[in-house]
């Protein structure tokens, strides 16, 4: 059984740094991306970035690139996303999720971690 | 505002049949990527409920379909039931921006 777990939830300052995790497990790890989602309070979800565990190769939304970094470790079966410096506005549950491509045009998320509420809060 | 539209919210008796639409453009949809639902219960993960425009994964009832025209896609509820009230999202891939990306959800409530 595909299973994501996620690191617990997390209370910050602005200005903080922080990374959450991801580890996955049942299945083969370094062959599927896994992708991070964020959903602002009350809001909808969306699609930040996408890493290859296997090679670490990234891609990031626009909207996230220079914002969080996406890192992973291949030997603990686990994916990160990391800040720097958290604003309020970062406040938010962060979901990973195996990122799964069966042919060029479908690319979804198959199976999805409980998710990380981060409040950043002075 | 996302570039995937859908109605904010929606409703339906029990028993009966809603369809949520999800409008995308010419460099998502109807460039030919599929589309994808995803389910969220309240107060829990995205659940994958419908792949590939209209394949099902193990465990989803039949009551749910997807289908996909155009720039469109939708998904179908029928024999809609309490435990259906959640927050649905379409998602598909934009070659414009090179990223996946979700509609802005719409909220199902069983009266």
């Amino acid at each position: 059984e595909v299973q994501l777990v996620q690191s617990g939830a997390e209370v910050k300052k602005p200005g903080e740094s922080l990374k959450i995790s991801c580890k996955g497990s049942g299945y083969s790890f370094t062959s599927y991306w896994i992708g991070w989602v964020r959903q602002l309070p009350g809001k909808g979800l969306e699609w930040m970035g996408i890493i290859h565990p296997g090679d670490s190769d990234t891609r990031y939304s626009p909207s996230f690139q220079g914002q969080v970094i996406i890192s992973a470790d291949k030997s603990i079966s686990t994916v990160y996303l990391q800040w720097s410096s958290l604003k309020a506005s970062d406040s938010a549950f962060y979901y990973c999720a195996r990122h799964v491509q069966p042919y060029s045009s479908s690319l979804f998320f198959d199976s999805w971690g409980q998710g990380t509420l981060v409040t950043v809060s002075s | 505002q996302s570039v995937l539209t859908q109605p904010p919210s929606m409703s339906g008796a029990p028993g009966q049949r809603v369809t949520i639409s999800c409008t995308g453009s010419s460099s998502n949809i109807g460039a030919g990527y599929d589309v994808h639902w995803y389910q969220q219960l309240p107060e829990t993960a995205p659940k994958l409920l419908i792949y590939g425009n209209n394949n099902r994964p193990s465990g989803v009832p039949d009551r749910f379909s997807g289908s996909k025209s155009g720039t469109s896609a939708s998904l179908a509820i029928t024999g809609l039931q309490a435990e259906d009230e959640a927050d649905y999202y379409c998602q598909s891939y934009d070659s414009s921006l090179n990223i996946g990306i979700f509609g802005g959800g719409t909220k199902l409530t069983v009266l």
